[in-house]
């Protein structure tokens, strides 16, 4: 089974604090997301990746940052985390256009999210 | 850019009853998939739709893709207490999907 796992379940900052979220995959998926969900506004997209060290921006990518130095790894950054950026993470993969491992054309697996709470 | 609506947002359902949730995209999509959340969980991966007037079905779960693909549609029959949880469509028009606002369900037993 597709495994995605991110860093933490719950997390609580301070306005201005830098914050790192992680994930990490194990299903050697090119393509990586990260979305947040807030209740009535369904997933937005924050940023993707399709290759180490490529990112595109999604649609809500203001005011955070993203590193994938390695193929399974995602990393989100708030670089000064403020009080509306408290939100559900979630991170996910997917294979590559076109590919059929790990599943169903274009299938995205996710992880069990970071709820980020900003004091 | 592409937006998908999803509708209704709520549906509070009799057990043993019907419902449907819509999907609706303001461009033609090339596939269109559907995710179920339970409460306190994350999205799962329910199916996938990539041709034109499509119908696939999930035990008491049935999907469509509409013609023009820019609409679908989930139907559950006989809803039970295990239907409970938040369904969210996503269109794609290439390897980003959009998704929609999700239909959260909950079942009266």
């Amino acid at each position: 089974d597709v495994k995605v796992t991110q860093s933490s379940r719950y997390l609580v900052k301070r306005t201005g604090e830098k914050v790192f979220l992680e994930c990490v995959q194990d299903m050697d998926h090119e393509n990586m997301f990260w979305y947040r969900q807030d209740p009535g506004l369904g997933l937005r997209l924050i940023y993707f990746s399709y290759d180490v060290k490529m990112k595109e921006k999604g649609d809500i990518p203001e005011g955070y940052s993203v590193s994938r130095e390695k193929k399974e790894r995602f990393s989100l950054i708030l670089e000064s985390a403020s009080t509306n950026q408290t939100s559900m993470y979630l991170c996910a993969s997917s294979p590559m256009l076109g590919t059929t491992s790990g599943g169903s054309y274009n299938e995205q697996f996710f992880g069990p999210g970071t709820r980020l709470t900003v004091l | 850019g592409q937006q998908v609506m999803q509708i209704p947002q709520y549906q509070h359902v009799q057990e043993g009853e019907d419902f449907t949730t819509y999907c609706n995209s303001s461009t033609t999509l090339s596939n269109i998939q559907w995710y179920k959340q339970r409460p306190g969980g994350h999205p799962v991966f329910l199916i996938q739709l990539v041709k034109s007037g499509e119908v696939k079905k999930q035990k008491r779960l049935t999907f469509q893709f509409g013609e023009a693909k820019k609409n679908s549609s989930l139907h559950i029959t006989a809803t039970q207490t295990t239907d409970v949880g938040t369904y969210f469509c996503a269109g794609s028009d290439d390897y980003k999907l959009s998704f929609g606002a999700g239909t959260t369900v909950t079942v009266r037993a």
